[in-house]
């Protein structure tokens, strides 16, 4: 495809249900990132991956959190146990390279009621 | 702590009218600053950046901002707004290579 592209575009979990949001960065890129944006909220640097290795994960807000890029390309943002706090849109980038222009997917909007 | 800021939360203009939106930063050295354009169910769409050089960078869509190191700030702005420009927009900056910072964001209302 010729952009980034998530799935789901939306999703509802009761809370305690676990989620798996998908991210497929740009055919080529070498890094990719996660982000999380609350509702009225600039989005929030997760965490980012250079090829399959996870390169800082700073941002992850608790241990329930989990991404993978296990074939340096697909990405996968795992969520366990969501609380209602986890609600807001989690928006993947890639890039050609650390540094060069990140180019966002639609994101996912994750609601946990 | 290193933080992005865009004083103003909505901005209204009329159609044809000049833009301008703020963002200032704070952080120890001067980071790349970046303007992003975020439209409802559609991902962040990068306007313009800047690393160095020339402080004033011509962006996409008729924009432009103005790096201002005295000022910590990077102004963005448009001479005249079309309907379409009607969205959100994001300041960001990165010190390191690669993690951005936002600003919280400015909502942009065009009218008639």
């Amino acid at each position: 495809g010729a952009g980034v592209s998530q799935s789901p575009r939306y999703k509802v979990a009761k809370r305690g249900q676990d989620v798996a949001l998908r991210c497929d960065p740009i055919s080529g890129h070498v890094s990719l990132f996660w982000y999380q944006q609350a509702l009225g909220q600039g989005p929030e640097f997760l965490t980012y991956f250079q090829n399959e290795a996870q390169l800082d994960k700073s941002g992850l807000p608790s241990d329930r959190f989990f991404a993978e890029r296990p074939e340096g390309s697909v990405s996968t943002l795992k969520i366990q146990r969501t609380q209602q706090e986890d609600s807001a849109v989690y928006l993947c980038a890639s890039s050609s390279l650390a540094g060069e222009t990140q180019y966002f997917g639609p994101g996912t909007r994750l609601l946990v009621l | 702590a290193q933080s992005v800021t865009q004083p103003d939360i909505h901005i209204t203009v009329s159609e044809g009218a000049s833009l301008e939106l703020r963002c200032n930063y704070s952080y120890g050295a001067t980071p790349y600053l970046f303007w992003y354009v975020q439209s409802p169910g559609q991902g962040l769409q990068l306007l313009l950046k800047y690393f160095s050089g020339d402080t004033l960078v011509q962006g996409i869509k008729g924009f432009e901002a103005e790096f201002k190191r005295s000022q910590s700030s990077f102004n963005l702005r448009k001479p005249s707004v079309h309907w379409s420009d009607a969205a959100e927009y994001f300041c960001a900056a990165a010190l390191n290579d690669y993690k951005l910072s936002f600003g919280a964001g400015t909502t942009v209302t065009v009218r008639a």
